[in-house]
């Protein structure tokens, strides 16, 4: 089956630091683009990073509201990709989710995961 | 950063209606627009790529077109299981969303 697993999430005081994971099953993970998407508490999606195949360069954009706190990294070897996120305030609060992107130059997110939820409070 | 805008944010629509959703870019994005669908609180289903493109195992009722800056997902004949979310996103780089459209019951 093809899916992937958040795991990493939990509660974390404003200012610190926290990790996700994202574990793919099911298909070679190192052919396709990765995705985090987040939902916060009774709001619509937003999304937040994406990192390309090592073929396309590996290279990561990031949503404005995030950009120089998280970074979106993968390692191909081990078949798992990271969000790090730094400098965590109350409006990152939301469910993560963890999606696999489809194409080459425009994507859909076709495999996603359940998420994980990150609640950022003191 | 483009924008994405969707409209209505809310309908109330009876089974076997036939449903329009729109969403509006803030600039001309060819056709690199996806449309999901999401039952909270599970994660979002991909239902259409590129403006009109169905993506596999979704239901023929559901189409999408459009190019530019404005586009819509239509749904004829509304099911039960289509009372949803729906959410557009630009397929490209910058993967904004639009605020989403509930689709509710009458």
């Amino acid at each position: 089956e093809v899916q992937v697993v958040e795991s990493g999430g939990g509660l974390v005081q404003p200012g610190r630091s926290l990790r996700l994971s994202c574990i793919p099953s099911g298909f070679n993970f190192g052919n396709y683009a990765m995705s985090w998407v987040r939902q916060a508490p009774g709001k619509g999606l937003e999304w937040v990073g994406f990192i390309r195949s090592r073929a396309y360069g590996g290279t990561t954009e990031y949503a404005a509201s995030v950009r120089g706190r998280f970074t979106f990294s993968r390692d191909d070897s081990k078949s798992i990709a990271y969000l790090e996120m730094n400098t965590l305030n109350t409006e990152d609060t939301a469910v993560y989710y963890c999606a696999r992107a489809r194409g080459s130059y425009i994507f859909s997110f076709d495999v996603w995961g359940q998420g994980t939820m990150v609640t950022v409070s003191s | 950063d483009i924008q994405m805008t969707q409209s209505p944010s809310s309908l109330s629509a009876s089974v076997g209606d036939r449903v329009t959703i729109t969403c509006r870019a803030s600039q001309s994005i060819s056709t690199y627009l996806n449309w999901y669908q999401q039952k909270p609180p599970k994660a979002p289903k991909l239902l259409i790529y590129s403006a009109s493109s169905l993506e596999s195992g979704v239901p023929s009722r559901f189409s999408g077109s459009g190019s530019g800056t404005d586009f819509t997902l239509t749904i004829t004949s509304l099911q039960p299981e289509d009372f949803a979310i729906y959410y557009c996103q630009h397929s490209h780089t910058i993967f904004t969303f639009g605020g989403g459209t509930k689709v509710e019951i009458k």
